[in-house]
């Protein structure tokens, strides 16, 4: 199975501020990953497909990148409904998996 | 607008059975995949299984594989999914999610049922 760990974790910022999440694979899985958002008590939503297409409706303050084993997820200029949680997954071969998370807090 | 609404989750004792069920509007629903995705309270996501658009594919996490069932059926536009031989780690709220475009990425996600395995 595909091992997804993200880093870091929690992430602490400012309203404002440009913040990067990291996600690495345990082997090559060429662009297959997505991200997506959680809030509290919510169900999670997807930001990004295909390591960096934007889906529609999503701010493009946010972006991804990336290929390979190592993948980023960048929020630049964060506003407060910016404040939760990012998972990022794998989709190139069975099992799906999933990051940890990285729970993004205000500083 | 796609909607998602799943059911069945309830409170179960340790090696008992389940099925939840995930009714799906908003979409043509014979053309996605579908899966099932699970988080264990104040955990995150679990990716559990995937349904193909025509059923004829199905996959699962190692964590359920040989006790858990994907299903679907086109006509009343709903995927299940038959939980057996139930743990107190299944416990977790249980999320429906269609695929995007048959590719592997979630790009549509229920609001959760809970699931909760105790004696």
């Amino acid at each position: 199975d595909i091992q997804m760990t993200q880093s870091p974790s929690p992430l602490s910022a400012s309203v404002g501020d440009r913040v990067t999440i990291t996600c690495r694979a345990s082997q090559s899985i060429p662009g297959w990953l997505a991200w997506y958002q959680q809030k509290p008590g919510k169900a999670p939503k997807l930001l990004i497909y295909k390591a960096s297409s934007l889906e529609s409706g999503v701010p493009s303050r946010f972006s991804g990148s990336g290929s390979g084993t190592e993948f980023t997820l960048t929020i630049s200029g964060l506003q407060p409904d910016d404040f939760a949680s990012y998972y990022c997954q794998q989709y190139n071969s069975y099992p799906y998996t999933f990051g940890q998370g990285t729970k993004l807090e205000i500083k | 607008q796609v909607q998602l609404v799943e059911s069945g989750g309830s409170v179960v004792q340790p090696g008992r059975s389940l099925r939840l069920s995930c009714a799906a509007s908003g979409f043509t629903f014979s053309r996605d995949a579908m899966h099932w995705v699970r988080q264990a309270p104040g955990r995150g996501l679990e990716w559990v299984a995937i349904i193909s658009y025509d059923g004829s594919n199905k996959y699962y996490a190692d964590s359920v594989k040989g006790r858990f069932t994907i299903s679907r059926d086109d006509s009343k536009k709903t995927v299940y999914l038959q939980m057996n031989s139930l743990r107190g780690e299944d416990t977790a709220l249980y999320y429906c999610a269609r695929d995007g475009g048959n590719s592997g990425f979630l790009a549509h996600w229920g609001q959760g049922t809970l699931v909760t395995v105790s004696s």
